[in-house]
Parts: structure tokens; sequence; C-alpha cells
């Protein structure tokens, strides 16, 4: 089974500062979900990514696939960022659904 | 623009009771999945389905049943509620088995209590 750690759990950063998230993986794969869960409780996908870098507004995701490891960095941050955003990666490897990393809390303060 | 239905949104079941989530997706999606939600778990898979008719096991499938009943409508099943099952479930659905390249769909989540 894939082993996906994220760091930090937990992260308070002030409105306008660079946020980096980081995802780490046991098991090599095809690609890589990143997802924010908002303070409701919805879910939903911001990016899915199997080499190089995406970005999609002030939101960038990076994955390097020999070394196991993605990045999610938010730009310019603001407080409606604040939720917690979760990297997915293959339970096994192949195409056999994700298995989740336990989430990285942002919040970021006015 | 339904998305991803599940419900009910709220249950709380006695140990022992049954009952089954009900999730209806409106995308014409191949794939659905189950997921539970625990504090400090993270999402952890419970069954997939990765096309109408197939139904495979993920990661904590010990206590629950799974059908897919059409290519729109994913059901799961417990048949004797344990405290254990205490949790937030979530239905996803994608366009192909992740992790192709299409995106994950949620429901808002089901919150169950078993007491």
């Amino acid at each position: 089974k894939n082993e996906v750690e994220q760091s930090p759990q937990n992260l308070t950063a002030q409105e306008g500062e660079f946020i980096t998230i980081n995802c780490s993986y046991s098991v090599g794969i095809s690609a890589l979900h990143w997802l924010q869960q908002h303070p409701g409780g919805g879910i939903v996908s911001l990016f899915m990514l199997s080499s190089g870098k995406k970005k999609h507004g002030r939101l960038i995701a990076t994955i390097n696939i020999q070394e196991k490891h993605s990045s999610l960095h938010i730009t310019a941050s603001h407080p409606r960022d604040s939720a917690v955003y979760i990297c997915a990666v293959p339970l096994r490897g192949g195409a056999d659904g994700l298995t989740f990393g336990k989430g990285t809390h942002l919040i970021i303060q006015p | 623009n339904a998305g991803v239905t599940q419900t009910p949104k709220f249950q709380v079941l006695k140990t022992g009771q049954s009952m089954t989530l009900q999730c209806a997706q409106d995308m014409n999606h191949n794939s659905m999945y189950w997921y539970r939600q625990d504090p400090g778990m993270g999402l952890r898979l419970i069954y997939y389905s990765a096309s109408e008719g197939t139904t495979d096991k993920g990661e904590v499938p010990n206590g629950y049943n799974v059908s897919r009943l059409n290519k729109r409508e994913f059901s799961l099943r417990l048949e004797s509620a344990a405290p254990s099952q205490t949790s937030v479930y979530f239905c996803a659905s994608s366009a192909f088995l992740a992790p192709s390249n299409s995106p994950l769909h949620f429901g808002n989540g089901t919150r169950l209590t078993v007491t």
C-alpha cells in the first residue's frame, strides 16, 4: 500500500504570505491529486498531475516523480484560502483508487 | 447541476442496526467510490467501482457491502452497525478510475453516529 506523508500538519500564516505544503509517497505512481476541504466539509479537486508543474490562479502544484514528492504552493495567500489541503496517490501504485494523506490544516490570518 | 448526491446527511444508529447510504451521480461517470473520514486519519477508501458491474475492496472494507446498482448509483450498506463505524462517509465519482486524468467529484458527506 502506498504510504502518504504530508507536512506540515498545521500551518498558520499572515495574509499575503507564500505558502508551501509538501507531500511524499512511498510507491511509484502515474499521477497525484491535490484536493481542498472547506471548513464546512465539502471537498473539491484542485489538481491532477503526473509530471512537472500546473498552475491555476494563485495555486501552483509541482511533482518530482523520481523523488516521490509533490508540493502545493499558494501565492499572495488570503483568508479565504483557509482550508484543509489533501494529497492523494494510487492505493497500490496502479489504477485502483486513491489513498489520501491526513491533510494540512491551513489558516490565513488577515 | 446536482453532481454527486448522497443521502442521508445525518444518521444515528444503535449498535446492530443496519442501514444503506445512497449515492447517485449525474455526470455519466464510470467510476465511483466510498470513503470514510475520521479525525486524524484522513480519508480512507472503503470500496470502489471502476465501472458498472464491478466492485473492489479498498483499504477498510470490513463491515461494509456495496452495490453498483447501475451507472448512476453506488450504495454502501452496513449490515450490523458498530460504534467503530461512527464516521463521516463521502461518496465520490470520476470519469475513469483514479488516478486517471479526471478529477474526483465528492458528495457532501453523511455524518453517521453509532451508539
